[in-house]
């Protein structure tokens, strides 16, 4: 199915810790994934995306995995920042840049 | 260079009426996609348009249409407004012509809120 849900996992890290980000996605069709950073009165953020025929991909202090196996798509953040906190969105498309798909969402929190 | 930019960013209307959302997309791009957010939920996909025609719908009534310009800008038209259609209206725009596997790149949105 698509995204629904009500209640936003959170995930809390202390500053310069590394988070992962978890999501689990619907279709296995899927064939390109993105994450995207959403802050408050904001709109999503393109942080970094992965095509299907890769299992890794790294950007500036992020880095994508995805296993497609068992549907699954991690965000890790090194040394995570107070401006790191948002609420974090994977995305899935399987019709060549239409179409997006978005997980849950996970709100993670940075303490200082 | 300009990222994607919406208008209005908030708007306020009552349960009946029509309201016009509107969208310039980044330099460069050619698609635009909109999508409705509700709070606490992820974006859901409403439609996407490409060359001045819409190229994929979701889940949406007809109440909901849309047109794009040559200038690859967009309008969102909403008719005969629920209070359920409150939410955030997000606008994404990419390259269709630069291939397949394009991020979309969004604006921050219209907030719509119906009374």
């Amino acid at each position: 199915g698509e995204s629904v849900g009500l209640h936003l996992p959170t995930l809390s890290v202390q500053e310069g810790d590394n988070s992962i980000i978890n999501c689990a996605y619907s279709n296995s069709a899927s064939d390109y994934f993105i994450w995207y950073k959403q802050e408050s009165g904001k709109g999503p953020q393109f942080i970094i995306d992965i095509r299907s025929n890769m299992d890794k991909r790294q950007g500036q202090r992020v880095t994508v995995l995805l296993n497609k196996t068992v549907k699954h798509l991690s965000l890790q953040i090194a040394a995570t920042q107070p401006g790191d906190s948002a609420v974090y969105f994977c995305a899935e498309t399987y019709n060549q840049g239409g179409k997006l798909i978005f997980g849950q969402g996970t709100e993670l929190s940075v303490k200082p | 260079d300009a990222g994607v930019t919406q208008s209005p960013t908030h708007l306020i209307k009552t349960r009946g009426q029509q309201v016009t959302l509107r969208c310039s997309p980044k330099s460069g791009h050619d698609t635009v996609s909109w999508y409705q957010q509700a709070l606490g939920q992820g974006p859901q996909f409403i439609f996407q348009y490409y060359e001045e025609e819409e190229r994929q719908r979701g889940n949406f009534p007809d109440r909901f249409s849309g047109h794009q310009f040559p200038n690859y800008s967009s309008e969102l038209n909403v008719n005969a407004l629920l209070l359920g259609d409150s939410a955030l209206y997000l606008c994404a725009s990419s390259s269709g012509r630069a291939g397949r596997d394009q991020p979309q790149h969004f604006g921050d949105g219209t907030r719509l809120s119906i009374l």
